[in-house]
């Protein structure tokens, strides 16, 4: 059974990146594509990015000129960086396994951008 | 990018109702489409994927329909732990796109 769990900061400065990883247990990082969803505080949610270990990667429109993502194979991990954070970037980020439909979400991790 | 709109955005109904969500996809997106379960404070759970297959695990008072432009998931004898938001998620095409969610109150 596959399991992931965010990790990182839960709070980041106005200007500054997000970085947040995903841990992967269950299966190889190799065998699957990954991605990040949000959920902003009360709204719905939005797809933000999928990579495969190859690099292979697309994002979403609305971050797509501030996001990376990238992996680690060596660790089974996969990341997310998201640069020049505002307020509208704060909710919770969840790290998915797949690319089109996802049957497996971490638990999510809350995030604010604040000062 | 396909704009998913869903309807009601909200309903409430009584344990052993049976109660439908709409989807309509802004083009058609053939049966490229799955439906996700969020309780409060807990991350989505998918229920249906390609429009009808039910997930493994998932009861079979869940069930989906629908191709093109036009979905429908249906929850049959509502029980107490169907509270919860309803969202359906378009995969034909990047970016990936969500509905904006139906709130099922159990009453």
């Amino acid at each position: 059974q596959v399991q992931l769990q965010e990790s990182g900061p839960g709070l980041v400065n106005p200007s500054e990146t997000l970085s947040l990883t995903c841990s992967i247990s269950g299966a190889s990082i190799r065998s699957y594509y990954w991605g990040w969803v949000r959920q902003p505080p009360g709204q719905g949610l939005e797809w933000l990015a999928f990579i495969y270990y190859s690099g292979y990667s697309n994002y979403g429109p609305s971050v797509k000129s501030r996001v990376a993502v990238s992996v680690d194979t060596s660790k089974n991990q996969f990341s997310l960086r998201l640069n020049s954070v505002t307020a509208a970037d704060t909710g919770f980020y969840y790290c998915v396994k797949s690319k089109d439909w996802f049957d497996t979400w971490g638990p999510g991790i809350q995030v604010t951008v604040s000062s | 990018d396909i704009k998913m709109t869903q309807s009601p955005s909200s309903l409430s109904a009584s344990i052993g109702d049976r109660v439908a969500i709409t989807c309509r996809a802004s083009q058609g997106i053939s049966n490229l489409l799955a439906w996700y379960q969020q309780r409060p404070g807990k991350a989505p759970k998918v229920l249906i994927y390609t429009a009808s297959n039910l997930q493994s695990g998932v009861s079979s008072r869940f069930s989906g329909s629908g191709f093109g432009t036009e979905f429908t998931l249906t929850i049959t004898d509502l029980q107490p732990e169907d509270s919860a938001t309803y969202y359906c998620q378009q995969y034909d095409n990047y970016p990936l796109t969500f509905g904006q969610g139906t709130k099922l109150q159990i009453k």
